[in-house]
């Protein structure tokens, strides 16, 4: 059963306006969450992250919102840009855990 | 300082055979962690290690084991390899566990199974 699970296998956005990806956890006992970000050929890299007791996380372009009572986050990239074609993982731990479970991943390509 | 490196990038084996995969990190991580890769399944954890000397099942464990002999050293086994083995398989570590230290992860080895 797929505990964490990102429904849109891609998505494509105009360079320059936002991105949104959307993710929805099963798991109510999550309580951080993260978003890895992946290019071909190289192994995900960290991108940001948020723990149960916010709602919002900023870094630069790249916000991440959580709704607990809906249990979904988004990731919202602006403006988007060309670098930002990757595929993006969502993940989620409970506490006292010391592993990940990761959705399927999102496609993300920004045409010029 | 190389982070994590994977060893080999590729390998093509036939059903039956076996193979170590080697993952070493120079960054003194506690914990490390093995992944597979495949398409529309995300990333799936097979094994995981919280220390030297320590290892513990994942979500998908069957059909692999796993030492962790040394610290910086992960290895992934398989003993009879099978077709549904084929895929990309990425080694991560981490210095505190999940909420207090991100993962690194390896640039990952793709594993093909005839």
């Amino acid at each position: 059963d797929q505990q964490v699970k990102q429904n849109s296998p891609s998505l494509s956005v105009q360079e320059g306006r936002i991105s949104i990806l959307n993710c929805d956890y099963t798991n109510s006992m999550f309580d951080y969450f993260l978003w890895y970000k992946k290019y071909p050929a190289e192994g995900p890299t960290f991108l940001i992250s948020i723990s149960s007791i916010k709602d919002k996380n900023e870094d630069g372009r790249f916000t991440v919102f959580l709704n607990k009572s809906a249990k979904h986050l988004s990731l919202h990239i602006v403006p988007s840009q060309p670098g930002d074609s990757a595929v993006y993982f969502c993940a989620a731990s409970d506490p006292g855990a010391q592993k990940l479970v990761f959705g399927q991943g999102t496609r993300l390509t920004i045409n010029p | 300082n190389a982070g994590v490196t994977q060893t080999p990038k590729f390998r093509v084996l036939k059903t039956g055979q076996s193979m170590t995969l080697l993952c070493a990190q120079d960054m003194n991580h506690e914990y490390m962690y093995w992944y597979r890769q495949d398409p529309g399944m995300g990333l799936r954890l097979i094994h995981y290690s919280v220390g030297e000397g320590t290892t513990a099942k994942g979500e998908v464990p069957d059909g692999y084991n796993v030492s962790r002999l040394k610290k910086q050293n992960f290895l992934l086994g398989l003993e009879s390899a099978a077709p549904s083995q084929t895929s990309v398989y990425f080694c991560a570590s981490s210095d505190r566990g999940v909420e207090l230290d991100t993962q690194y992860f390896g640039p990952g080895t793709r594993l093909t199974v005839l």
